[in-house]
This record gives C-alpha cells, sequence and structure tokens, in this order.
C-alpha cells in the first residue's frame, strides 16, 4: 500500500512562530507537492519538487518555503506564522511524467491553527 | 488563468436517488482526473479520463469526459450514505493538476 504520511494531524501555533510540517512517501516517487485547502477554495499549490533539492513555485508560496533533502521527505515551513495561515495542509506524492495521468497520492492532511 | 468550476458546491440527497455533479472550464485539458475525500482524509483517486467522449464506470458511478476534453460529468446511480464525501475534479492542461473547490456530497440514510 502507497503511504504518504504527514507529522501531525492537529497543530496549534502562535502568530510569529516558524512552523515545521513534515511529508514522508514510501513509494520511491518523484514528484512531491505541498496544498493548502481552504473551503470554497479547493486545493492550492504551495510548492512542488521533482527531485532531490529542487523545487518549484506553485500559485501561492508566498510566506512558505520547502526543502528536499532525501527522496521520500518534504517539508513546508512556514517562516513567520500569521492567522491568515489557518488551513488545511495537504502533502502529496507522484511519479514523474504527464502531470495528469499519473495519480496523486495524498497524505491525511494536518489542521494548523494559527493563533 | 485556467479554472475548473464544479456544481452544484453542496448536495444533500436520500439514499437511493440519482444525481450528477460537473466539472465545467472553458480550457482544454489533456487529461482530467476525479478523487473523494472523506472528512479528516486526504483526496483518493477515483478515475482519469483522457479522451473527448470517454465514458468510465467504476460500480454505480459514471464517469463522462466531454468530446471537446473542457468539462466532465459523475454520475452517481442509487446513491449510499458510503458515497458521502468532497468529490474533486483536476484537470492537466499540461504538467500541473488543476483543482475545482469540489462538490460536497451528502447520502443521508
Amino acid at each position: 500500500d502507497v503511504k504518504v504520511t504527514q507529522s501531525s494531524r492537529y497543530l496549534v501555533k502562535r502568530t510569529g512562530e516558524k512552523v515545521f510540517l513534515e511529508c514522508v512517501q514510501d513509494m520511491d516517487h518523484e514528484n512531491m507537492f505541498w496544498y493548502r485547502q481552504d473551503p470554497g477554495l479547493g486545493l492550492r499549490l504551495i510548492y512542488f519538487s521533482y527531485d532531490v533539492k529542487m523545487k518549484e513555485k506553485g500559485d501561492i508560496p508566498e510566506g512558505y518555503s520547502v526543502s528536499r533533502e532525501k527522496k521520500e521527505r518534504f517539508s513546508l515551513i512556514l517562516e513567520s506564522a500569521s492567522t491568515n495561515q489557518t488551513s488545511m495542509y495537504l502533502c502529496a506524492s507522484s511519479f514523474l511524467g504527464a502531470g495528469g495521468l499519473y495519480e496523486q497520492y495524498f497524505g491525511p492532511g494536518t489542521r494548523l491553527t494559527v493563533t | 488563468t485556467q479554472l475548473l468550476e464544479q456544481s452544484p458546491q453542496f448536495l444533500s440527497i436520500q439514499e437511493g436517488e440519482n444525481l450528477t455533479v460537473y466539472c465545467n472550464s472553458s480550457s482544454v485539458f489533456s487529461s482530467l482526473q476525479w478523487y473523494r475525500q472523506e472528512p479528516g482524509e486526504g483526496p483518493v483517486l477515483l478515475v482519469t479520463v483522457v479522451t473527448g467522449g470517454e465514458v468510465k464506470k467504476l460500480k454505480r458511478l459514471t464517469f463522462q469526459f466531454g468530446d471537446a476534453r473542457k468539462d466532465s460529468s459523475l454520475h452517481i446511480t442509487a446513491a449510499q450514505p458510503g458515497d458521502t464525501g468532497l468529490y474533486l475534479c483536476a484537470g492537466a492542461p499540461e504538467n500541473q493538476l488543476i483543482w475545482g473547490a469540489g462538490t460536497k456530497l451528502i447520502i443521508k440514510p
């Protein structure tokens, strides 16, 4: 079974804190993605990575950074958390290739609340 | 900006009824995927459609890709409470997926 795991299911942080969200996949997938999901807005891509140490900005990268030091692990960093970053964060992975032809496998999500 | 619009945003029906939800765009997609997301979980792929006019069936779920590859529909026959969830469509114009906002479906026993 493909597994994508995320470090926390729920997280509460204070404004200004540095926040790390970790994602690990066990399928040897080249691609890894970080999305945020807000009601009525669907999934919005923050960053993705197609190889170790490679990263590409998605649609909403402002306020976020990422790190991929190993193929199986992709980290999302909120340098200074703000209340408008309160959201559900979803990590996904897939094989490299034509974007729409490969299934994305998702983790269970991290619900982050910034107070 | 390419957009995928899903309708309706919310649908609540009784067990046993039929329903159709839609995913529409003004842009052409090379392929389109449907995912289902249950509360507290990530989305899970149901189907990928690639060819214009293609119809795929998954038990009681029927997926259709429009002839022009700009839209898709999901029809559920005799809906069951286990079908409850958020149904998301995602289209691939090139190398990234563009996501719709989803249809939240509730099937009441």
